[in-house]
């Protein structure tokens, strides 16, 4: 079946950039999602891509795709304490059918 | 008010107990989900329908049952509840037009 994998912890100092990792198995994927999880709340979409994009940007969030490698990761340049919160990468069909979810990155954010 | 709105949000209960966990949307979405979600293992997928009379297990449907009132509601149910159920369970609605899905806050159970 489908699998997704993160590593569970990344920090930063405030002002760095923040690299998240994901890789996932299945080739069939449509979109790839980050989604962002501050605590005591649900998932909040933070971005997507389309399986046929190398790139995309938005603000302050870069996400690139290796389809190759099936590998995705996200970007956050100039990290602020806000962005503190655990960050799920996670991929879907074009059918509507589940998302697949990694375990998570707890993001943790240092003065 | 959310878009998704799940009761309760935190709950404790005893071993053996019949649970429900209610979910309700305003988005007018077709399609609903049951995640559960604990730590290190991300969200995985007790249950989804796709309409009213469309149910399907997920990857970890033992021990769970739904029902999809109405296309508004979709409710969890644990019939005898045990310590291992104990997790932050998330509902999240979809419509096939769009890539987002949208996720309620969330309903914390405790299994003692």
């Amino acid at each position: 079946g489908e699998d997704v994998e993160q590593s569970l912890f990344l920090s930063v100092r405030e002002g760095d950039s923040s690299v998240i990792n994901c890789t996932y198995t299945d080739s069939s994927s449509t979109y790839l999602y980050w989604y962002k999880q501050e605590p005591g709340a649900g998932l909040q979409l933070l971005t997507y891509i389309f399986s046929n994009m190398d790139m995309k940007q938005d603000q302050r969030l870069t996400v690139l795709l290796n389809k190759k490698d099936k590998h995705l990761s996200l970007r956050i340049a100039d990290t602020q304490t806000g962005d503190s919160a655990i960050y799920f990468c996670a991929e879907g069909d074009n059918a509507g059918n589940m998302l697949t979810f990694g375990g998570g990155t707890r993001l943790m954010v240092k003065p | 008010d959310a878009d998704v709105t799940q009761t309760p949000r935190n709950r404790i209960t005893k071993t053996g107990k019949r649970i429900m966990l209610e979910c309700s949307q305003t988005k007018g979405h077709d399609r609903m989900y049951w995640y559960r979600q604990d730590p290190g293992l991300g969200l995985r997928l007790i249950y989804y329908s796709f309409d009213v009379k469309d149910i399907n297990k997920g990857e970890i449907s033992d021990g769970y049952s739904v029902s999809r009132q109405a296309q508004a509601k979709f409710s969890l149910s644990l019939e005898s509840a045990i310590p291992n159920q104990t997790a932050l369970y998330f509902c999240a609605t979809r419509s096939t037009s769009i890539t987002e899905a949208f996720f309620g806050q969330g309903t914390r159970l405790t299994v003692v």
